[in-house]
């Protein structure tokens, strides 16, 4: 079956890590182009990060600096690692996958939440 | 960056009805521009890509057209199942930004 599988949400202290793994099924993630995107609760989406069939990655400005996109081929697993947390990264994160970079996100995973609070 | 601009933040209408959203870019970004459903609990649903593509599975009431900064969403007969928030983003270039959406209601 081909699906996106998120995990590693939960909640955490302000100013702690996380990292959000992204398992993929049916395709490889290397020859797409793999997002995370978040939605804070009552909020619109909002675009996280991009890594490319390259590996060149690129980030929004609000988490440019404390977030790492990364993937792992041989797992098939996409990760959003999260540090220096603040309460407005509180969101569901998810994964999206993109065949053609100019192409909308044709595939999400189910999400995961993330929350940030003391 | 881009900003993507929807109009509007919300509308009422009935089953059956035309409905058409707009969204406009701060610059060109040609036909880069994608369109998704949103519905509470559910990963959003991608509709159309590069501008006026149907996504494969998405029923052909939904269509999109433009190009250049201007572009429309339109549901030719709103069906029940269509209530929901509809966000128009732009693929041209990093930062990827989301418009800030259209809730549909029901009237």
């Amino acid at each position: 079956e081909v699906q996106l599988v998120e995990s590693g949400g939960g909640l955490i202290q302000p100013g702690g890590s996380l990292r959000l793994s992204c398992a993929a099924s049916g395709f490889r993630v290397s020859s797409n182009y793999m997002s995370w995107v978040r939605q804070a609760p009552g909020k619109g989406l909002e675009w996280v990060s991009v890594i490319y069939t390259g590996g060149s990655t690129y980030y929004a400005d609000s988490v440019k600096g404390r977030f790492t996109i990364s993937r792992d081929n041989s797992k098939n697993t996409v990760y959003l690692q999260m540090n220096s947390l603040r309460a407005e990264d509180t969101a569901v994160y998810y994964c999206a996958k993109t065949g053609t970079i100019g192409d909308g996100f044709g595939m999400w995973g189910q999400g995961t939440v993330v929350t940030v609070s003391s | 960056d881009i900003q993507m601009t929807q109009s509007p933040s919300s509308l009422s209408a009935s089953v059956g009805d035309r409905v058409t959203i707009t969204c406009r870019a701060s610059q060109s970004i040609s036909t880069y521009l994608n369109w998704y459903q949103d519905k509470p609990g559910k990963a959003p649903k991608l509709l159309i890509y590069a501008a006026s593509s149907l996504q494969s599975g998405v029923p052909s009431r939904f269509s999109g057209s433009g190009s250049g900064t201007d572009f429309t969403l339109t549901i030719s007969s709103l069906q029940p199942e269509d209530f929901a928030t509809y966000y128009c983003q732009q693929s041209y270039s990093t930062p990827f930004t989301f418009g800030g959406g259209t809730k549909v209601e029901i009237k």
